[in-house]
């Protein structure tokens, strides 16, 4: 089944414990993308990557680190989580950069930093 | 003001009622424009996306494009307890380096048996 896979669904911790959410997709798309979703403000692109070792910043991206070493998997790093950043996650993918490309998102990883 | 507005809900519709959802928004340089529907602990899907003004329908949804008016809308007919979800529109500019997104908040519709 064509999916985006993300891991955890749900995560607790607290301020300054390094975390690292997971993005995987079995689809061999080229873009990649991570959004954070907040209540009244919709999502807001943090990360994106056009294909392998490229990545760039979207929206939203201080505090976040991510990286691109392979092209089915886009991990989202937090260095030092801090409460602001208690939100849905969602990694999305697509075939090529575009509008027309549809996106595929995973089901969201749940964050919550005391 | 955000670039995309959009009503939040909750809208509360009986089962086979005509379902309007609307964003504006205040960039005039989008020219693409989706429909993504958000069911409950699960992410987005998109259901519809159009580039020009004017109407596209599929099935029971209808997209709508008013850019002289820098609104947008999705119409739902004959509405199914299935359809209830959380609607986003997004939209995005010409020239759009990362497949950048503008989203609007998100409607939460809920269609009645």
């Amino acid at each position: 089944e064509a999916q985006v896979t993300q891991n955890p669904r749900y995560l607790i911790t607290v301020t300054g414990k390094k975390l690292t959410v997971t993005c995987s997709q079995n689809m061999n798309h080229e873009y990649m993308s991570w959004y954070r979703q907040d209540p009244g403000l919709g999502l807001r692109q943090i990360y994106y990557s056009m294909n392998v070792e490229v990545t760039d910043k979207g929206d939203v991206p201080e505090g976040y680190k991510v990286s691109r070493k392979e092209k089915r998997n886009f991990p989202l790093i937090l260095e030092s989580p801090s409460p602001n950043q208690t939100s849905l996650y969602f990694c999305a993918s697509s075939l090529l950069q575009g509008w027309n490309s549809p996106l595929h998102f995973g089901n969201g990883t749940r964050l919550t930093v005391t | 003001q955000k670039e995309v507005e959009q009503d939040p809900g909750p809208l509360s519709v009986p089962e086979g009622a005509i379902v309007s959802l609307n964003c504006t928004y205040s960039n005039s340089a989008f020219q693409y424009f989706m429909w993504y529907r958000q069911y409950s602990r699960k992410g987005p899907e998109l259901l519809m996306y159009t580039y020009s003004s004017g109407n596209k329908e599929d099935g029971r949804f209808t997209a709508q494009v008013d850019k002289s008016s820098k609104y947008i809308s999705l119409f739902i007919r004959d509405s199914q307890p299935s359809d209830s979800a959380t609607y986003l529109c997004a939209m995005s500019e010409l020239n759009n380096a990362g497949n950048m997104l503008t989203f609007g908040g998100g409607t939460r519709l809920m269609v009645k048996p």
